[in-house]
């Protein structure tokens, strides 16, 4: 089993839509959640921190459940901006991060 | 305020060459990591460096080395190159009390022929 896995994507929607990502992480002991954003060719940028609470950033709402090691990201009212690769990243106990393959977001007009 | 900055941006080798790729870390931090971006696949950990020191490695073999200056910059050297380590190569910096607050460099973009 990958350390982190995210949904394969692509993910094509139109502007205006609400479109959800997904990831489930092996290692239970994980502290440190996150996702990133990572433009083509640029690189990975922090989106947001993710905690147990759950936790908002204007459009974007990230969510961590840790019984079931799964970890979300929402956006909502998508803008043509947002298209990217989303990367569903966790702590390591190494000092390292982790990242999922990444799941790409295309939003059309 | 400097980010990350990474030198050269593009480089081409030939299999068996030796490359070093530079970093110099965002202002204030003191710890280096380094990782591979292969073409759709998420970045991987190489290596750690913290005080001039190696701190932690991800299962990279010994052809990938590294170095820290006391300035805090860092290179990485990768030996004896392959086909199969043409990707990205990300520097990200960090304080090794926030070490999971980790600023990314654009990276050095490594073709190898």
């Amino acid at each position: 089993r990958k350390e982190v896995e995210q949904d394969p994507g692509p993910f094509n929607v139109p502007e205006g839509a609400t479109v959800a990502f997904n990831c489930t992480y092996s290692n239970s002991a994980s502290q440190s959640f996150f996702w990133y954003r990572q433009d083509c060719r640029k690189e990975p940028k922090l989106l947001m921190s993710v905690y147990s609470s759950g936790n908002e950033d204007g459009r974007f709402t990230a969510q961590l459940n840790r019984a079931s090691q799964y970890i979300s990201l929402l956006i909502r009212d998508s803008k043509l901006s947002d298209s990217a690769t989303y990367l569903c990243v966790v702590g390591g106990s190494q000092g390292n991060l982790i990242f999922g393959k990444g799941t790409k977001l295309s939003v059309k007009p | 305020d400097a980010g990350v900055t990474q030198s050269p941006t593009h480089l081409i080798k030939t299999r068996g060459q030796q490359v070093t790729l530079r970093c110099s870390p965002k202002s204030g931090h003191d710890t280096v990591s380094w990782y591979q971006q292969a073409l759709g696949q998420g970045p991987q950990f190489i290596f750690q460096y913290y005080e001039e020191e190696e701190r932690q490695r991800g299962n990279f073999p010994d052809r990938f080395s590294g170095h820290q200056f006391p300035n805090y910059s860092s290179e990485l050297n990768v030996n004896a190159l392959l086909l199969g380590d043409s990707a990205l190569y990300l520097c990200a910096s960090s304080l090794q009390l926030r070490w999971a607050a980790q600023y990314f460099g654009p990276g050095t973009r490594l073709t190898v022929l």
